[in-house]
């Protein structure tokens, strides 16, 4: 299986301030079609997940656009422009690329 | 407005089985794959099986394979989960979410509330 490490694990941040979450797979996240299948996931404290980036870099509708996303390959990342306080939550990346999608540890994004 | 509800969740005692259902309105459900995402108790998210817009292509977790069954019927609109000789370790609240057009791009833009699912004697 294909195993998705995040770093950092937590993440302290001042509001306004900029934020940036890594995410690595064990394997190349492209697929037969060319695609990176790599999406960002936001869950809220006491809500459902929400997606906020698929495919590396394509922000969802209606997320803010200080969300951004980047990466190839392996290696991918999700920054935060500004740090507000509706931010605050748990951020996941997650491969759909390979069978079974696995998810990574999560983030969490905690206001200092 | 896009909708997914979750129910069949339930207190369950371990080697029994339990059939989730997703009632799925506000698309055309039959163009879409669809997944389930479990997260236990305090812990993170975990994909726990994922079924293409027309049956031909289902993947399950190492965590459930053979013991879960993931199948849709397109002319009602519901996604289904029949889970079989449940374990302690399957308590969790499972999410049912739309997908994209094609399987591989995981659970997408649309996630239900979720169901809980209590694996104990």
């Amino acid at each position: 299986d294909v195993v998705m490490t995040q770093s950092p694990l937590s993440l302290p941040v001042t509001l306004g301030q900029p934020a940036s979450i890594s995410c690595r797979s064990s394997q190349s996240l492209v697929y037969s079609d060319g695609n990176t299948y790599l999406n960002w996931f936001q869950q809220r404290p006491g809500q459902s997940p929400r997606r906020l980036i698929y495919k590396v870099s394509n922000r969802d509708s209606g997320v803010p656009d200080r969300f951004s996303g980047s990466g190839s390959g392996t290696d991918f990342t999700l920054k935060i422009s500004r740090v507000e306080a509706e931010d605050v939550g748990v951020y996941y990346c997650m491969q759909g690329t390979h069978w079974p999608q696995t998810f990574g540890q999560g983030t969490k994004v905690e206001i200092k | 407005e896009v909708q997914l509800v979750e129910s069949g969740g339930g207190l369950v005692q371990p080697g029994r089985s339990l059939r989730l259902s997703c009632a799925a309105s506000g698309f055309t459900f039959d163009d879409y794959a669809m997944h389930w995402v479990r997260q236990a108790p305090g812990k993170g998210l975990e994909w726990v099986s994922g079924i293409s817009w027309n049956s031909g292509s289902i993947g399950y977790a190492d965590s459930v394979k053979g013991r879960f069954t993931i199948s849709r019927d397109n002319a009602k609109n519901s996604l289904y989960l029949q889970m079989n000789s449940l374990r302690a370790e399957d308590t969790a609240l499972y999410y049912c979410a739309k997908g994209g057009a094609l399987a591989a791009a995981g659970p997408g833009d649309y996630w239900g509330q979720g169901t809980l699912v209590t694996v104990s004697s």
